[in-house]
């Protein structure tokens, strides 16, 4: 399995609050990204990251910011979560640009925004 | 823009039967095509990909062939296990831009009874 760490697993929190998941990686490869999974709608990409301090949008980044000070760690921040933001949150790292290279997974944060 | 239809879930079969899952899909260019599936709680894993027209992508038992004429990527499975029961989606490998991102099938939810 590929080495990545989502954290936290479960978060519920309030509407307004900040909000920051992490994914944490050891297989030093240089793109990540940050999915959201909803029912109905598969995984939506919100940003992805093509190295240290190169990110990017993807079709769902209204409200989300992301940073990328490490090649191991991805950060997504909710500065003022909202109730639309309830999903499964999924991150995948994959090591080269090219189309045939597939994505690994994280296991997912379950966020709940009350 | 890039779009995966997927057959609409859930599907139930018995133990031992076929399984056909439904993937169509509308690309510019030349993607690449990946299933990948996702056991409860857990994250996704890829199960299989082809890279180029007239490809077959095959592992566990289950296998797809990459028809550009049809354009399609249908999932097969001669003889499913009550193990196989789990979501699957098709996904494809955007052609363009430099992170090759993936677009997403609304997932099919497979359930075998023993």
């Amino acid at each position: 399995d590929a080495g990545i760490t989502q954290s936290p697993r479960h978060k519920v929190t309030e509407t307004g609050t900040p909000v920051t998941l992490r994914c944490h990686q050891t297989e030093n490869h240089r793109y990540m990204y940050w999915y959201r999974q909803d029912p109905g709608h598969g995984l939506r990409l919100i940003h992805y990251s093509y190295g240290v301090k190169d990110t990017d949008k993807g079709e769902v980044s209204d409200g989300y910011s992301v940073s990328r000070s490490k090649t191991e760690d991805f950060l997504l921040t909710l500065e003022s979560a909202t109730s639309s933001q309830t999903s499964v949150y999924f991150c995948a790292i994959s090591e080269a640009g090219q189309g045939n290279q597939p994505q690994h997974f994280g296991d997912g944060t379950r966020l709940s925004i009350l | 823009g890039d779009s995966v239809t997927q057959m609409e879930g859930p599907v139930t079969l018995s133990e031992e039967a076929c399984l056909t899952i439904n993937c169509t899909y509308t690309a510019t260019g030349y993607p690449s095509l990946f299933w990948y599936v996702q056991y409860p709680g857990e994250g996704l894993q890829l199960l299989l990909k082809a890279t180029k027209a007239d490809d077959k992508g095959s592992n566990k038992g289950f296998e797809a062939t990459y028809r550009k004429e049809t354009t399609s990527f249908h999932l097969e499975k001669g003889s499913v296990q009550v193990s196989d029961s789990a979501v699957y989606f098709c996904a494809l490998s955007d052609s363009s831009g430099s992170a090759r991102q993936l677009t997403f099938g609304s997932g099919t939810q497979l359930t075998v009874l023993p």
